[in-house]
């Protein structure tokens, strides 16, 4: 079975531009969550989604947007990029709806802004 | 809420030596436990997890970890360090209830080097 697609892998763009990153989970999980990885702010949650809906939201600026298929893939959305926007973007999926259910990671896109 | 807290950014052993990766962590709510393993230029790949059930958790790669909600701990160890498991390592909360929904709380992330 394939793991976690996401793509680009790698992307630059300059401040002010807006960028669409892209997930595909495993076959046959509904559940996708995406994370933000930086050096100082470690892996931190941006948003659920599970069945075209979003279930759970974290801390970010409203410029982060998600949004899922039918398929359940997922895609999320950075407008007017900032330099601190610089990061490791990672998905991950999951069979079900529980929060027990273990969360299967993609390899991440790469996101630098210059 | 829940919160976690790796102690020790960096740890080094030598190859063969014990490996001691500690996680406490802070839920009010009966918490799932998790710790992933992230190779350079990778995403995180899941070692083992505790749900309900036995406190010691086996994981894959000879890694194990304990539960103890007296102590808010879930250490990371494995008997015999190997080369290989050279790599960055994240323990990580999960509660439950919608507010827990897809969402993993991470410890800020240890970095494990081991030297021949």
């Amino acid at each position: 079975k394939a793991g976690v697609t996401q793509t680009p892998r790698y992307l630059i763009k300059t401040r002010g531009q807006q960028v669409t990153l892209s997930c595909s989970p495993i076959s046959g999980h509904r559940s996708v969550s995406w994370y933000q990885q930086t050096p100082g702010q470690g892996l931190q949650f941006l948003f659920e989604y599970f069945s075209e809906t979003q279930r759970n939201k974290g801390n970010f600026p409203g410029r982060f947007s998600g949004r899922q298929f039918s398929n359940s893939r997922s895609e999320m959305n950075v407008s007017t990029l900032e330099l601190g926007d610089s990061a490791l973007y990672l998905c991950a999926s999951s069979t079900v709806a529980g929060t027990q259910e273990t969360q299967y990671f993609g390899p991440g896109t790469r996101l630098l802004v210059l | 809420a829940q919160s976690v807290t790796q102690l020790g950014s960096h740890v080094s052993v030598s190859e063969g030596a014990l490996v001691l990766l500690r996680c406490n962590y802070s839920s009010s709510v009966p918490p799932y436990l998790f710790w992933y393993v992230q190779y350079p230029n990778q995403g995180l790949q899941l070692l083992l997890k505790y749900t309900t059930g036995a406190t010691l958790v086996k994981g894959i790669n000879g890694f194990e970890a304990e539960f103890k909600k007296s102590e808010t701990s879930f250490h990371l160890t494995k008997p015999s360090a190997h080369m290989s498991d050279a790599a960055e390592y994240f323990c990580a909360v999960s509660g439950t209830g919608g507010t827990s929904y897809g969402k993993l709380t991470f410890g800020q992330g240890t970095i494990l080097t081991v030297h021949p």
